[in-house]
């Protein structure tokens, strides 16, 4: 069965350093989105991106973030300079369709600020 | 902006029936969704409801209401595994951000 695949797993940072997380969404796919959670808290919105552009953003997604797809199958999140605040699992998502039942999660990538 | 309420915490015993429920406020509904997660992973999909009614799929069922801004999950027959947190989700028409999570409710099934 196709799946979301994510790297790292797990990446621990000092704070002020850059962070990239990677994604690979289903091959046939075309909608993209990121999304986080605190540890005990719940999941949040960070942005979406479609026809390689971002299509919304959340007010967590500041400055610090930018949201890129260099090739044909990868989707990458980077944190500019990271904070003690940005310490959360992030989720990578993807839909074939924006009205798809099911919004497929890649298995999260938990970052670390210390 | 949208706003979903799920009860923080539910107990249940292996073998029984538990009702979690939901309740959001949000303009231009567009669907609702439940999804399972278990500590560190990821949320798995569970349901989907954008009429009215009772959906069922194996032991898992979920309800929802429109006109009251409600939903339900219905877990029968539980079983150890099911012990996890159990997420309401709404989406938006014209969003653009899929789904909108509740703060989830965490149920432990006890032997």
């Amino acid at each position: 069965e196709p799946e979301v695949t994510q790297t790292p797993s797990h990446q621990v940072t000092q704070m002020g350093q850059e962070v990239i997380l990677r994604c690979v969404p289903i091959s046939n796919h075309l909608y993209f989105y990121w999304y986080r959670q605190i540890l005990g808290q719940k999941v949040e919105f960070l942005v979406s991106f479609y026809n390689n552009e971002i299509s919304e953003k959340s007010e967590i997604f500041d400055d610090q973030f930018s949201v890129e797809r260099p090739d044909g199958s990868n989707f990458t999140l980077k944190i500019r300079s990271t904070k003690l605040e940005d310490s959360a699992m992030y989720f990578c998502a993807s839909t074939r369709g924006r009205e798809d039942r099911e919004l497929f999660f890649g298995e999260g990538s938990r970052l670390t600020v210390l | 902006g949208q706003n979903i309420d799920q009860p923080t915490e539910m107990t249940a015993t292996e073998g029984a029936i538990v009702q979690i429920n939901c309740t959001y406020q949000t303009s231009g509904f567009n669907g609702l969704f439940w999804y399972q997660q278990h500590a560190g992973e990821a949320p798995t999909f569970l349901s989907y409801n954008v009429l009215d009614g009772l959906e069922e799929k194996g032991r898992f069922s979920s309800f929802l209401s429109r006109s009251k801004g409600y939903s339900y999950l219905l877990l029968k027959e539980l079983q150890m595994k099911d012990s996890a947190s159990y997420l309401c989700a709404v989406r938006q028409r014209g969003s653009a951000r899929q789904l909108t999570f509740g703060s989830g409710t965490q149920l432990t099934v006890l032997p």
